[in-house]
């Protein structure tokens, strides 16, 4: 079975330092894609990065960036220069290679950035 | 640009009652999804669509049921609402050309948080 695991429930970072979110992720797959999600209190689901698997560069949008171990399984959220507009949960998510396309949750990461 | 919207934005139902979950999307999107996030959890699949008139189930099905009569519209129902359906639902869509082409995110509307009493 595809399961995605996010071990860390809850993070905090001060402002303008760097924060790594983890996550890890089963599949029998050679090529999939990865995905970060954030939800902010106002619960919209926001789209914050893309990782295709046969893709060996790392995928950086502005301040995020990931680390993706393909071998490991591993697939970690780096937010550089946190700002208060950056707390919310995020949501690591693996999209499934059959035909539903539906995606794979982790439990997600709470993180504070504090002023 | 409005994507997909999703209406109402709350509700709550006394145990028992029926309701309808509105969703529809303006992008011409194939497949959609209905997914519950309960309080502190992730998303996990109610039902999905990949196209119109052709719906399935995903992990959590029972107490739900959908149509798809229309490209844009992707309506979810309860038939009998109990306590256990106390949930964020979320409706999202996506474009896929065939079967193991997954690059395309899915889009998300702003959910409708349901409490059932």
């Amino acid at each position: 079975a595809q399961t995605v695991t996010q071990s860390q429930p809850e993070m905090s970072v001060q402002e303008a330092e760097t924060v790594t979110l983890s996550c890890t992720y089963d599949t029998s797959e050679s090529n999939y894609y990865l995905f970060w999600y954030k939800q902010p209190p106002s619960r919209q689901m926001i789209l914050v990065i893309r990782q295709e698997a046969y893709k060996q560069q790392n995928a950086t949008e502005n301040r995020f960036s990931v680390n993706f171990q393909k071998a490991a399984k591993s697939f970690s959220l780096k937010i550089s220069d946190s700002q208060l507009g950056d707390t919310a949960m995020y949501f690591c998510a693996f999209i499934d290679s059959g035909n539903t396309g539906k995606l794979i949750f982790g439990q997600g990461t709470t993180l504070q950035v504090k002023p | 640009n409005a994507g997909v919207t999703q209406t109402p934005k709350f509700r709550i139902l006394k145990i028992g009652q029926s309701m309808t979950l509105q969703c529809t999307q303006d992008m011409n999107h194939n497949y959609m999804y209905w997914y519950r996030q309960d309080p502190g959890m992730g998303l996990k699949l109610i039902y999905y669509s990949v196209g119109a008139g052709i719906t399935d189930k995903g992990e959590v099905p029972n107490g739900y049921n959908v149509s798809r009569s229309t490209t844009e519209d992707f309506p979810l129902r309860l038939e009998l609402a109990a306590p256990s359906q106390t949930s964020v639902y979320f409706c999202a869509s996506s474009y896929r050309v065939q079967r193991g082409s997954n690059n395309q995110p899915q889009h998300f509307g702003d959910g409708t948080r349901l409490s059932i009493l």
